[in-house]
Order: C-alpha cells, then sequence, then structure tokens
C-alpha cells in the first residue's frame, strides 16, 4: 500500500464549478499537510499548508484535514480556466528527518 | 525576496556520460535543500536532501549523488548515466524542521538516450 494515495485523474469541469480534490494516507505520524500546484513542465508550487486537523482557508481554495479518516482534501471555489494544472498532495511529520511524501497528483481541466 | 534557480532546462545526454544539475537560492539563508524526481504520472521522489554546507542525506541509493558546497548551492551529479535516469529533476528550497515548507524551481527535464 502506498503510504499517499491520490487519484490521478483527470478531472474536467465547468468554469464556476467547486472542485474537490482528495487524498489518502496510511501513515498516522503525519502532521503537516501540503497542496501544491504544477503547471504543465513548471515546478510545483506551494498553495497552503494546514497543520493537524482542521479546515484552513485562503481565497477561492479551501484544505480539510481528517486525521481520524486519514483523509484530506481542497475545495476550489468558483474554479477559473487559469486553475487547470497538477494538484499534488503532500504530507510530513515525525517520520524521521525530513521527508515529505507527495500523492502523484491529480490532473484538473476547467472549461470556460 | 527569494529565488530558486536551475540550469539547464533541459538535457539530452547519452546513455553512460557524466551529469552535473546545478541549483542556487537567493534570498534567504542557511536554507534545507532537497533535490527530487519526477517520473511522467508519478509523485515526487525525493533524492537528496540537505541541512547545511557538506551535509548530504541519500534518501534512494543509486548511481546519483549531491553535494552543497557553498550554502545556497546544491549540485546533483552521476559519473554515468542509465536510462533510467531520465526523468524531471526538482530543486527546492524549504525552511523549518517539518518540511511542510518547500519552494521549487523550474526543474530540469533530462532524456538519457
Amino acid at each position: 500500500q502506498k503510504e499517499v494515495e491520490q487519484d490521478p485523474g483527470p478531472l474536467s469541469v465547468p468554469e464556476g464549478a467547486i472542485v474537490s480534490l482528495n487524498c489518502t494516507y496510511s501513515n498516522s505520524a503525519f502532521q503537516y499537510f501540503m497542496w501544491y500546484r504544477q503547471y504543465s513542465r513548471k515546478g510545483p508550487e506551494l498553495l497552503m499548508y494546514t497543520y493537524s486537523s482542521g479546515n484552513k482557508e485562503d481565497g477561492r481554495f479551501t484544505a480539510q484535514v481528517d486525521k481520524s479518516s486519514k483523509y484530506i482534501s481542497l475545495f476550489i471555489r468558483d474554479s477559473q480556466p487559469s486553475d487547470s494544472a497538477t494538484y499534488l498532495c503532500a504530507m510530513s511529520g515525525n517520520t524521521g528527518g525530513f521527508k515529505t511524501i507527495f500523492g502523484a497528483g491529480t490532473r484538473l481541466f476547467v472549461k470556460a | 525576496s527569494q529565488t530558486i534557480h536551475q540550469w539547464p532546462a533541459t538535457l539530452v545526454q547519452p546513455v553512460g556520460s557524466p551529469l552535473s544539475l546545478e541549483c542556487t537560492v537567493e534570498g534567504t539563508s542557511n536554507p534545507n535543500l532537497y533535490w527530487y524526481r519526477q517520473a511522467a504520472g508519478r509523485g515526487l521522489q525525493l533524492l537528496f536532501y540537505s541541512v547545511g554546507i557538506g551535509q548530504i542525506s541519500s534518501e534512494v541509493p543509486q548511481n546519483l549523488s549531491a553535494s552543497r558546497p557553498q550554502d545556497r548551492q546544491f549540485i546533483l551529479s552521476s559519473k554515468k548515466l542509465l536510462l533510467s535516469d531520465s526523468g524531471f529533476y526538482l530543486c527546492a528550497w524549504g525552511r523549518g524542521t517539518g518540511g511542510y515548507e518547500q519552494y521549487f524551481g523550474p526543474g530540469t527535464r533530462l532524456t538519457v538516450t
């Protein structure tokens, strides 16, 4: 079983839709949960991170962490064509050292 | 503000040839530095990380090596490339001990032929 599972998609939505992206994980030692956005042939860009369980909002983006279910989500409200990218979840914690585990990424297409 | 540079942007190398990829960071001091490889359709694989000059930790045993000769310079090397070394190589810098805040460079696309 992979430490982090993420549906690769692609996920296609119309402009203005609410997008839900999700990851599951198996290591209960993870404490930090991150979301990165990666445009084609570019390096990933950190969108937001949360510590432990709960919600965090930043503009149109909301990150949720449910440690009891080992499940994290990223919601994008009022999605725009410029949101079309691959979204990577990532996790780190007291697993020994500085290792961050990344999901494989979900490709999102927002149609105008 | 901080910026991170990587070069070259693309590279095509024959099997058995050497490799040297360079990464530099501006606008911060004593950053944690990371090398990742991203294969098509797969997540990022951590190759090396460094918490200071000359301090390198390897995550995956392979024919690659890393060095940090200066505080904000990180180099990825190989003496003899394999076909399996093809991929998208990303350098990142971060702060804090949790690895939760990492900022990536533009990447180097390596094709081994």
